[in-house]
């Protein structure tokens, strides 16, 4: 199976920080990748997809790049409502897995 | 609107068998693969099943190959997970999502409490 490593497992950050969230892969997996994000006592959102594609209602402050085996997740100014735990994901080969998410808390 | 609402969890005892459901709305049902995700509590999401949009094709975690089985109905625009033979580490939150790739929409999951 793929592992995803991603990193930090948490941060905090204030109001209007750029911040920035990383995702390895343990083999390439071109651009079958995802960002998603989980409020506390809700499931998991869809943010990015096919590791760069901005899900639509996602608000434009949250954006995905990479290829192959390293991805990055940035919100480019971070808002209260960003408080959450975020998770990255690989579909290119199954089983499909999950990074072991990152809690990003609002100082 | 897509809405997934998942059903079936509960306490049961170890070795014991459930099945959970879920009911979809808001889309066309049978264009999509459709799959099962858990979360144990305080934890990651572990991906746990999928069905093809016509069940041909089904796959299952290693962690509960032999002892969980995906189906759907889609007259009823439902999927399935029976769980049989459970254990204290399946105990979690279950959520289906729907999507072929990526998973665009998620349900509000459906606890599972494995416990004596």
């Amino acid at each position: 199976a793929i592992q995803l490593t991603q990193s930090p497992s948490s941060l905090s950050a204030s109001v209007g920080d750029r911040v920035t969230i990383t995702c390895r892969a343990s083999q390439g997996i071109s651009s079958a990748f995802a960002w998603y994000q989980q409020k506390p006592g809700k499931a998991p959102k869809l943010l990015i997809y096919d590791a760069s594609s901005l899900q639509s209602g996602v608000p434009s402050r949250f954006s995905g790049s990479g290829s192959g085996t390293d991805f990055t997740l940035t919100i480019s100014s971070l808002q209260p409502e960003d408080s959450a735990s975020y998770y990255c994901q690989q579909f290119n080969n199954y089983p499909l897995t999950f990074g072991g998410g990152t809690k990003v808390e609002i100082k | 609107e897509v809405q997934l609402v998942e059903s079936g969890g509960g306490l049961v005892q170890p070795g014991r068998s459930l099945r959970l459901s879920c009911a979809a709305s808001g889309f066309i049902f049978d264009d999509y693969a459709m799959h099962w995700v858990r979360q144990a509590p305080g934890k990651g999401l572990e991906w746990v099943s999928f069905i093809t949009w016509n069940g041909n094709i089904r796959g299952y975690a290693d962690s509960v190959k032999g002892r969980f089985t995906i189906s759907r109905d889609n007259a009823k625009n439902s999927l399935y997970l029976q769980m049989n033979s459970l254990r204290a580490e399946d105990t979690a939150f279950y959520y289906c999502a729907k999507g072929s790739d990526s998973l665009t929409n998620w349900g509000q999951g459906t606890l599972v409490t494995v416990s004596s």
